[in-house]
């Protein structure tokens, strides 16, 4: 069965740098989302993508984060300076075509940052 | 907008025994329902949905969950739990056109007692 996939499982960074959080949604998906969630608390939504840019964003999702898909396959999430608060768990979903079970969002194992 | 409230956040059950996990949700515009679980150190695995028809919606692991429009409620619930049941139990509920993002609510520890 198709899976999304994340990479690293683990990130360890000082506050102040850039890191990058990768993940391979499902082949024949076409929308693509970030969520996080700080330890002890809820999933959040962070960005939705689809056609090649953001459809929406919410209000966590600043300047300092930022999204791309390099290269057909990747979905990649960028925090440019890390701040201490930034420490969760961040999950990668993806869906495909709304009406064919596209509803139905399909999540990573996710990868836990911790910022020092 | 939406919003998803899970009553309770933990929810000890002894094995064997009925369990429902509360979900309730807000929208002005319809919505479809989810639940996901979360076991420890993994990440959201799908139980069940709700998008359209049969109110009675059944999942994974014997779980199932009614949608009841009138009471905008979305409850889980499983008739015999196992050990193996112990986890995080997510309510999410998206809208029905547009990005189709999660609202998740807090969540509901389940904890089952041998």
């Amino acid at each position: 069965e198709p899976e999304v996939t994340q990479t690293p499982s683990h990130q360890v960074t000082q506050m102040g740098q850039e890191v990058i959080l990768r993940c391979v949604p499902i082949s024949n998906h076409l929308y693509f989302y970030w969520y996080r969630q700080i330890l002890g608390q809820k999933v959040e939504f962070l960005v939705s993508f689809y056609n090649n840019e953001i459809s929406e964003k919410s209000e966590i999702f600043d300047d300092q984060f930022s999204v791309e898909r390099p290269d057909g396959s990747n979905f990649t999430l960028k925090i440019r300076s890390t701040k201490l608060e930034d420490s969760a768990m961040y999950f990668c979903a993806s869906s495909g075509s709304p009406g064919t079970g596209g509803e139905t969002q399909y999540f990573g194992p996710g990868t836990r940052l911790l910022v020092l | 907008a939406q919003s998803v409230t899970q009553l309770d956040s933990q929810v000890p059950v002894f094995e064997e025994a009925p369990v429902e996990l509360r979900c309730n949700y807000s929208s002005s515009v319809s919505v479809y329902l989810f639940w996901y679980v979360q076991y420890p150190n993994q990440g959201l695995q799908l139980l069940l949905k709700y998008l359209s028809g049969s109110t009675l919606v059944k999942g994974i692991n014997g779980f199932e969950a009614e949608f009841n429009k009138s009471q905008t409620s979305f409850h889980l619930r499983k008739p015999s739990v196992h050990i193996s049941d112990t986890a995080e139990y997510f309510c999410a509920v998206s809208t029905t056109s547009g990005t189709y993002k999660y609202i998740f609510g807090t969540g509901t520890r389940l904890k089952v007692l041998a």
